[in-house]
């Protein structure tokens, strides 16, 4: 069974730029969520996917933005890049989107770092 | 809104030690609570899942325990060794929403 993978594992980017983040989720699920962990901060949500669509959205602009596709790999965009944005995001995917029985099984995580 | 809040933000142990760490919710409408344990730089790795009808789960040297009605629980490790160091995080999977709610994690460091 293979595990969540991300990519790339550091990412440098300059204020005002755009990118994309990647996630495969593990063999099985169908739902994947996002997390952004600032240094010395827990994660914070930013959004899940179940079967292509939003299911759910944390308090993040719109310029984070994702999509997921018919394998169920995802993807997190973020434009207009800001210093604050720098954090290492994290994917994590689960069986089903209610989570009331499964945990969730979080990748090894981008670290994104805004210059 | 859901705050999760853990104490002691860092912990310094000799190895063999047993020790406990906590976490407080705010809101007691969860369907879960989970403690992870993150390495530096690394991503999440999952320790245990406490359903909320569940008081406890064990596994191996670690204990975790669920008190809704108080909004607490607790991560306990038996006989704790140098590899037990990492950053250990709760986190409430919160009832009508898709998402866990993080404290801020404790920083463990069992010293040889």
């Amino acid at each position: 069974e293979t595990g969540v993978t991300q990519s790339p594992t550091h990412l440098i980017k300059t204020r005002g730029q755009q990118v994309t983040l990647r996630c495969s989720s593990q063999s099985g699920h169908n739902t994947v969520s996002w997390y952004q962990q600032a240094l010395g901060q827990g994660p914070q949500f930013i959004f899940q996917y179940y079967r292509e669509e939003e299911n759910g959205r944390g308090n993040f602009p719109p310029r984070f933005s994702g999509l997921q596709f018919p394998n169920y790999s995802s993807e997190l965009n973020v434009n207009a890049l800001e210093l604050d944005d720098s954090a290492l995001y994290l994917c994590a995917s689960s069986r089903d989107p209610g989570g009331s029985t499964d945990t969730q099984y979080f990748g090894p995580g981008t670290r994104l770092t805004v210059l | 809104k859901q705050e999760v809040t853990q104490i002691p933000a860092a912990l310094s142990v000799p190895e063999g030690e047993n020790l406990v760490l906590n976490c407080s919710f705010t809101d007691s409408a969860i369907y879960n609570l989970q403690w992870f344990r993150q390495d530096p730089g690394k991503g999440l790795t999952s320790l245990l899942l406490i359903q909320s009808s569940q008081r406890e789960q064990t596994s191996g040297r670690l204990n975790a325990s669920l008190d809704k009605s108080s909004g607490r629980s607790t991560l306990y490790i038996a006989a704790s060794q140098p590899g037990d160091s990492a950053t250990y995080l709760c986190a409430a999977y919160q009832g009508g929403s898709e998402k866990l709610v993080f404290g801020k994690g404790t920083k463990l460091t069992v010293n040889p």
